[in-house]
């Protein structure tokens, strides 16, 4: 069975600090990988997918097929990116099918 | 307006009643899904709408019941709802398979 997780539901750093959102997953096929994010009082939206390899708002996301993971990274978190992230995986057998981790609410503080 | 656009975006309804849920998307997009958001849930895929194929999850009860009358349009109808069918039930939309969702801003649904 396809499925995401994500560990964390609370992640709590200071402004400046690195950020790590762990996301793995369980599927056997090639999976197709995302991150999205939910702002306060915004609508969920598409922040990264691993096929695309950019960095967005200073973020970045590797996917390990050995490790079978793809945790979102930034090198200085800033206020702003305090928001719920949610780690996406799209099986390629199936594909108009998007599952969802459970989310990881990343909270920067000053 | 742009975007996808959920109405009503809150609804309380009784087990007894019937209601809908409408969804459009002003994108273009050939494709329309039905999210439910529940309290520390995943976001759990209900139904997709394509041009190629209509998904749906099977354990999705058939008290609810989706009707895609054009690519811009979408519904989830309500019938004698259970309180454990409270939740956001979001919408998307895509352009294609490979392309990412844009959601809109959901319609939180309390049955009574």
């Amino acid at each position: 069975a396809q499925r995401v997780t994500q560990p964390e539901k609370l992640l709590s750093v200071f402004k400046g600090a690195p950020v790590e959102l762990k996301c793995n997953y369980s599927y056997s096929g090639s999976p197709e990988l995302f991150w999205y994010v939910q702002y306060s009082r915004q609508r969920l939206q598409l922040l990264l997918r691993h096929i695309s390899r950019e960095s967005i708002k200073g973020f970045t996301a590797d996917l390990n097929k050995g490790e079978t993971s793809f945790h979102l990274k930034k090198p200085f978190a800033q206020e702003e990116d305090s928001a719920m992230y949610y780690c996406a995986l799209r099986a390629m057998d199936s594909s108009y099918k998007l599952i969802f981790g459970s989310g990881t609410r990343l909270l920067v503080r000053p | 307006e742009t975007g996808v656009t959920q109405t009503p975006r809150h609804l309380v309804m009784g087990m007894t009643n019937k209601k809908s849920l409408k969804c459009e998307q002003h994108l273009g997009h050939n494709a329309m899904y039905w999210y439910k958001q529940s309290a520390k849930k995943p976001l759990e895929l209900m139904f997709v709408y394509s041009l190629e194929e209509r998904v749906e999850n099977n354990s999705v009860p058939s008290r609810f019941s989706p009707e895609c009358p054009n690519s811009s349009h979408l519904f989830l109808h309500l019938h004698t709802l259970q309180p454990e069918d409270s939740a956001l039930y979001l919408c998307a939309s895509s352009q294609g398979r490979n392309s990412p969702l844009h959601f809109g801003n959901g319609t939180r649904l309390t049955v009574t």
